[in-house]
């Protein structure tokens, strides 16, 4: 298993402002996904973020809107840019073990409010 | 467009008595399905998975059924016990690898009454 921690776990941040969210492992991994979740809607992809490699964005989600960053096997950020109240959302980091789908492991969240 | 859908935002079930969770996809290529629990202030975490080949998986109270000419899952939890209570994840994937993307439903919180 993995355990994975986020910081901030909250944040109310005005409009127009970027926010970075960190995502760390206690152990290497080379798969890490970056989620979302809007109010009242499912967890979305936006990105899976591998060592060694550009992030790949899913349809979407463009870097100039949240760019990642991926400097080693334990850590990753997550930057969501220009922010508008849209961007309201649990942001979720994970990574993947190599079992499978369910070796994949969450982290706790950031609840991310924009006024 | 949502693939894998779940309908029912909550149920609330007795102690001990089964509780049926429901989750419907679209996308005919997905062939493996999992579901996901999370507690308040928590991440998910991995609960039962069943693979497209197989129409049951059993593990201790929990049981997820697929029916494949439906596009149709359940997951029974009997008996319910209180500690269950929590929002519960459909989710599906194309292939077993470590990097299978998963698509996920809104979810279905679960409220067992002691």
């Amino acid at each position: 298993s993995a355990v994975i921690s986020q910081k901030p776990s909250r944040d109310i941040c005005q409009r127009g402002t970027s926010l970075t969210i960190q995502c760390q492992v206690d152990s290497q991994v080379t798969m890490m996904f970056w989620y979302r979740q809007q109010p009242g809607q499912s967890l979305t992809l936006i990105a899976t973020a591998n060592q060694g490699s550009e992030a790949t964005y899913e349809s979407g989600f463009v870097i100039d809107k949240f760019p990642i960053s991926r400097p080693n096997l334990t850590f990753s950020t997550l930057t969501v840019s220009n922010m508008s109240p849209e961007d309201s959302s649990i942001y979720l980091c994970s990574v993947g073990l190599a079992g499978g789908p369910e070796e994949q492991f969450f982290g706790p969240g950031t609840r991310l409010t924009v006024l | 467009d949502q693939q894998v859908k779940q309908n029912s935002p909550s149920l609330s079930v007795q102690e001990g008595r089964i509780s049926i969770l429901n989750c419907d996809y679209t996308n005919s290529m997905f062939d493996y399905f999992l579901w996901y629990k999370k507690y308040p202030a928590e991440g998910p975490t991995f609960l039962i998975s069943i693979s497209s080949i197989k129409d049951k998986n059993e593990d201790g109270r929990f049981t997820v059924f697929l029916n494949k000419s439906a596009k149709h899952l359940s997951l029974h939890i009997v008996p319910s016990q209180p500690g269950d209570s929590a929002v519960y994840f459909c989710a599906a994937s194309r292939g077993t690898g470590a990097n299978s993307k998963l698509t996920f439903g809104k979810g279905i919180t679960l409220s067992v009454r002691p």
